[in-house]
């Protein structure tokens, strides 16, 4: 089983709203991923997590901020966006951060900030 | 800095007939190439992955891929083309910063397979 699943399929919120998206693997991967991607074009790097340790964060705002809370579990908690933040949000995972491993990706939510 | 490349950002091919996404790399070091797939408003599928060994690489949904190292390719095939494969191709090599945890995508391949 290859699958990752991500909640809510869609989102709409406000710019002062709080709000979270989150994903889930159980397929024993160790390393976790949040993409963003616009309409027609590829998915950009947010953040990884590997063995529950955020390793990597592409230099995103503060308004996104990631939580792990264990090695199933990945959320992306989202406050004071803006409309331009609006996007299909990825959820990734792999079994190790080793560059050989395949991302398996989860169906994305589909955020629309007003 | 490892870029991938597809030229086309559309290809049109009749329903039966063999189908071919193009894909070229440049990398520094050994080149971890994959393919994925999205249709509308979902995630990527992954497809396959040349990581070593066989040129041909054989994957998913009956597609397959070519790699090519003297012309740096790694086109994507299918030899009879479903209309249920219409969707956006990705290409992708993992980048060689992070410890190759980043992929970097091709800007992707419409393919339209028309009845």
């Amino acid at each position: 089983d290859t699958e990752v699943t991500q909640t809510p399929k869609h989102l709409v919120m406000g710019m002062t709203n709080k709000k979270s998206l989150k994903c889930e693997q159980h397929m024993g991967h160790r390393a976790m991923y949040w993409y963003k991607q616009k309409a027609k074009k590829p998915p950009e790097l947010m953040f990884v997590y590997s063995y529950e340790k955020l390793s990597i964060n592409e230099s995103v705002p503060s308004r996104f901020s990631p939580e792990c809370p264990n090695s199933s579990l990945l959320n992306l908690h989202l406050h004071a966006l803006q409309p331009e933040d609006s996007a299909l949000y990825l959820c990734a995972s792999s079994q190790l951060r080793v560059s050989t491993d395949t991302q398996y990706f989860g169906p994305g939510t589909r955020l629309t900030v007003l | 800095a490892q870029s991938v490349a597809q030229p086309e950002d559309q290809v049109n091919v009749a329903e039966g007939n063999p189908l071919t996404v193009k894909c070229t790399y440049s990398v520094s070091g050994n080149p971890y190439l994959f393919w994925y797939v999205q249709y509308p408003n979902r995630g990527l599928q992954f497809l396959l992955k040349y990581i070593t060994g066989d040129n041909l690489v054989k994957g998913s949904y009956g597609f397959e891929a070519e790699f090519n190292k003297s012309q740096t390719s790694f086109h994507l095939k299918k030899p009879s083309a479903l209309v249920s494969d219409s969707a956006l191709y990705f290409c992708a090599v993992r980048d060689i910063k992070n410890y190759g945890q980043n992929f970097v995508f091709g800007p992707g391949t419409r393919l339209s397979v028309l009845p």
